[in-house]
């Protein structure tokens, strides 16, 4: 069964302190892996799409990067505006149109 | 630019009762989705539509149904509400289903079945 799981699920980060948020995911094919920020009652916007295996995507100071079984999200140096919920996403082949998201990690940057 | 209008963005619903949730896009996109969101899980799939008059099932059907009869709306109709429907509900569009299609997302409704 295709899996996306992220962590932590929560992360607490004084403004400045770079760290990474993890998303694993097991799928019998991968077509594309998928960043999103959600923003508390808002609905998720787009980040980065990585396709294979080393590929890296840059955005001010978010940072995604992808190996064969995980995508990794560097944030460095953040901000408080960065708080956020960041979710992850796979679309895997055979499966059509879904996308499979994981629950998320909740980025909290204290000034 | 508008994006992706859902309607209501919050709404209370007693057992039992009927309710159709709002999606408009502007942005001529052909693909069109609903999701639910649960606290703990991950957004799920209900329904899909590739292009108007054709819908098909995602991961979460039971309990709902769709109508894709405009490029532009895509209504999700919710019969018999059960408590298990609470949910936050996201109404999303991409072009087409190709993987560097992103999803755009609307700001989302808030149902409580009561």
């Amino acid at each position: 069964e295709d899996q996306v799981t992220q962590s932590p699920e929560a992360l607490r980060l004084q403004e400045g302190e770079s760290s990474s948020l993890n998303c694993s995911y097991t799928v019998s094919g991968l077509r594309g892996l998928f960043w999103y920020r959600q923003d508390p009652g808002k609905g998720p916007e787009f980040l980065f799409t990585l396709y294979s295996a080393g590929e890296e995507k840059e955005k001010e100071r978010l940072k995604a990067t992808l190996t064969k079984k995980e995508s990794f999200l560097h944030i460095t140096a953040p901000k408080p505006e960065d708080s956020a919920t960041y979710l992850c996403a796979v679309q895997a082949r055979g499966t059509g149109n879904q996308f499979y998201f994981g629950t998320g990690t909740s980025l909290t940057v204290i000034p | 630019n508008a994006g992706v209008t859902q309607t209501p963005k919050f709404r209370i619903l007693k057992i039992g009762q009927s309710m159709t949730l709002q999606c408009t896009q502007d942005m001529n996109h052909n693909y069109m989705y609903w999701y639910r969101q649960d606290p703990g899980m991950g957004l799920k799939l209900i329904y899909y539509s590739v292009g108007a008059g054709i819908t098909d099932k995602g991961e979460v059907p039971n309990g709902y149904n769709v109508s894709r009869s405009t490029t532009e709306d895509f209504p999700l109709r919710l019969e018999l509400a059960a408590p298990s429907q609470t949910s936050v509900y996201f109404c999303a569009s991409s072009y087409s289903g190709h993987t560097n299609e992103k999803l755009f997302f609307g700001s989302g409704t808030q149902l409580s079945v009561l």
